[in-house]
């Protein structure tokens, strides 16, 4: 079945940058995205990116496509501890699949 | 601004008792869901609905039902609470294509 896999948790210096990574099963994904939880809300839409897109970049945001592979990948530059969160990936075709989410650490 | 709105953020019950937890979007979107997020597990799909009186089942259906009556209302229904029902429970709505998924901030559901 369709799966969307993730680290479970990422710990980065404050001004490093970050890189969340994520694979996917479903070749048929139209959409993939990366969601930002705080501790006790919902799920923040961070950003998207079209499946026939390799790359897209939102200031400090750059999501990187690799479709062959079917690897995303999420870049924070210059980290900061409001950056502290759960970073879900997620694929999409009609329905949503997410993965497990990876808990991004900032030291200081 | 956009919004997929939950009507209780804390929310705590007895054990047996019917529970109904609402959920309200502002953006004509055709797709909501209702998922619950435990620790370890991630987002599991409870209910899904693609249409007016249309509904689902996701992956863990049972002791939940759902309604919606309207297309903007889409209502998550325990109908015997019980403690393994504890969990955050989360709202999302989209368009029919799978666009523009957003979601509620969440009703924190405690079962005792």
């Amino acid at each position: 079945g369709e799966d969307v896999e993730q680290s479970l948790f990422l710990s980065v210096r404050e001004g490093d940058s970050s890189v969340i990574n994520c694979t996917y099963t479903d070749s048929s994904s139209t959409y993939l995205y990366w969601y930002k939880q705080e501790p006790g809300a919902g799920l923040q839409l961070l950003t998207y990116i079209f499946s026939n897109m390799d790359m897209k970049q939102d200031q400090r945001l750059t999501v990187l496509l690799n479709k062959k592979d079917k690897h995303l990948s999420l870049r924070i530059a210059d980290t900061q501890t409001g950056d502290s969160a759960i970073y879900f990936c997620a694929e999409s075709d009609d329905k949503i699949i997410f993965g497990k989410g990876t808990r991004l650490h900032i030291l200081p | 601004d956009v919004k997929v709105t939950q009507s209780s953020r804390y929310l705590v019950k007895r054990t047996g008792e019917k529970v109904f937890l609402e959920c309200v979007q502002d953006m004509d979107h055709e797709n909501m869901f209702w998922y619950r997020q435990d620790p370890g597990l991630g987002l599991r799909l409870i209910y899904f609905s693609y249409d007016v009186k249309m509904k689902e089942k996701g992956d863990i259906p049972e002791g939940y039902s759902v309604s919606r009556e309207k297309k903007e209302r889409f209502s998550l229904i325990l109908e015997s609470a019980s403690t393994n029902q504890t969990s955050m429970y989360l709202c999302a709505s989209s368009f029919r294509g799978g666009y523009g998924y957003t979601f509620g901030s969440g009703t924190r559901l405690t079962v005792v």
